[in-house]
């Protein structure tokens, strides 16, 4: 079983849609857990930490299931902008260990 | 940005020729990670630098190592390079102690082989 694993995708929905990404872990001791974004050729930026109790910036929620290993990310009314492939990050050491395990990404285009 | 540099920023290597790529962190980042993003797949964690020590290292050979020096900037030295080595080469630096899990990433190196 892969470590982290994530919709293989890609993502093509219009513009104004809600989309949702799904991802499992392996490490049932990972401490922190987060999804970063990647526009094509760039390098990973933080997008949101995910917190057990779930958690939202504007039109994103993240919600984290530990007893499932399960961590989600659900983008309301798409913007063009929101193109990019999204990352499922897990650090399996916590604290201030920054070695990051990430999963492979899921392509999504917005369109017009 | 970041503040976060690397260099360079693309490069073609033949086979079996040794690169050295560098990473300049933020200001104050003591740690510094490296990893490899190959085409379609996620960044691979390949090791951590803490203080001038290596602090924890990925499932790369030997043939991949690394260096921080004082002012805690790294390098990434890759032998005997092979055709799969081909990839964007991230570098990632963070504050240590406590300071919860941000890193920054720079905009990283691409690295073709030949």
């Amino acid at each position: 079983r892969k470590e982290v694993e994530q919709d293989p995708g890609p993502f093509n929905v219009p513009e104004g849609a809600t989309v949702a990404f799904n991802c499992t872990y392996s490490n049932s001791a990972s401490q922190s857990f987060f999804w970063y974004r990647q526009d094509c050729r760039k390098e990973p930026k933080l997008l949101m930490s995910v917190y057990s109790s779930g958690n939202e910036d504007g039109r994103f929620t993240a919600q984290l299931n530990r007893a499932s290993q399960y961590i989600s990310l659900l983008i309301r009314d798409s913007k063009l902008s929101d193109s990019a492939t999204y990352l499922c990050v897990v650090n399996p050491g916590g604290g201030s260990n920054y070695k990051l395990t990430f999963g492979k990404g899921t392509l999504l285009t917005v369109n017009p | 940005e970041t503040g976060v540099t690397q260099s360079p920023t693309h490069l073609i290597k033949t086979r079996g020729q040794q690169v050295t790529l560098r990473c300049s962190s933020q200001s104050g980042h003591n740690t510094v990670s490296w990893y490899q993003q190959a085409l379609g797949q996620g960044p691979q964690f390949i090791f951590q630098y803490y203080r001038e020590e290596e602090n924890g290292r990925g499932n790369f050979p030997p043939r991949f190592s690394g260096l921080q020096f004082p002012n805690y900037s790294s390098e990434l030295n890759v032998n005997a390079l092979e055709l799969d080595d081909s990839a964007l080469y991230l570098c990632a630096s963070s504050p240590g102690g406590s300071s919860g899990n941000t890193i920054y990433f720079g905009e990283g190196s691409w690295l073709t082989v030949v």
